[in-house]
């Protein structure tokens, strides 16, 4: 069935390190891949997209690469910063609904 | 820039009772979404509506029914409230991209808290 795996589960880095966090998707069909950024008891954010169309996008400090041979799909923070710091969600596009993977806990130590 | 209005943010109900949220979506956003996060656990689709009618289904349980009325807003009424239905309830709109593309955008949550 529809499944998006992601890793790591949580992720601790030092300030200014970069930090990335990886997804498989299991449908073929899926063709757009949103990543969102959720604080605590807070909505999900929407950061940044990448449609099957692209293989790369950049916004500033992150990034997103998709390999659709692969099913895979990366986020990449780079000089991170301690407002990073939050449960990050990877998500496929399944037709109009999205599936997300189980979420990086992703922590930024000054 | 207008959001995703919900409503209440805060719903504390006994077990047995009913309960409905409702999602206000972004003008000229034209499908809604409805998804369940329980704590520590990723959003988990439930259903949605593009131009008023049903265009998915996801794990939404038979107690739960939802519609989405001529002004686009939606409502999620959930019934026979059970202890596992405690969790935060996020509606999210979409503009018509085209394409099968679909950015969501999540509104701030109903905390629903069953007791």
């Amino acid at each position: 069935g529809e499944n998006v795996e992601q890793h790591p589960s949580t992720l601790s880095v030092q300030e200014g390190d970069s930090a990335v966090i990886k997804c498989t998707y299991s449908d073929s069909a899926s063709n757009y891949f949103p990543w969102y950024k959720q604080e605590l008891g807070k909505r999900p954010q929407l950061i940044i997209d990448i449609r099957s169309n692209v293989g790369e996008k950049k916004d500033q400090r992150i990034a997103v690469t998709l390999n659709k041979t692969a099913k895979h799909f990366s986020l990449h923070i780079t000089e991170t910063q301690p407002e990073d710091s939050a449960v990050y969600f990877c998500a496929a596009s399944i037709k109009n609904k999205l599936i997300f993977g189980a979420g990086t806990r992703l922590a930024v130590h000054p | 820039a207008a959001g995703v209005i919900q409503s209440p943010r805060h719903l504390i109900k006994e077990k047995r009772e009913t309960a409905t949220l409702k999602c206000y979506p972004i003008p000229r956003h034209d499908t809604v979404y409805w998804y369940q996060q329980g704590p520590g656990q990723d959003p988990q689709f439930l259903i949605s509506f593009y131009e008023k009618m049903q265009s998915d289904k996801g794990s939404i349980p038979d107690r739960f029914s939802a519609q989405q009325f001529s002004d686009y807003h939606s409502e999620l009424n959930m019934s026979s409230l059970e202890l596992g239905d405690s969790a935060l309830y996020f509606c999210a709109s979409s503009p018509p991209l085209g394409g099968g593309i679909y950015e969501q955008y999540f509104g701030p949550g109903t905390r629903l808290t069953v007791t």
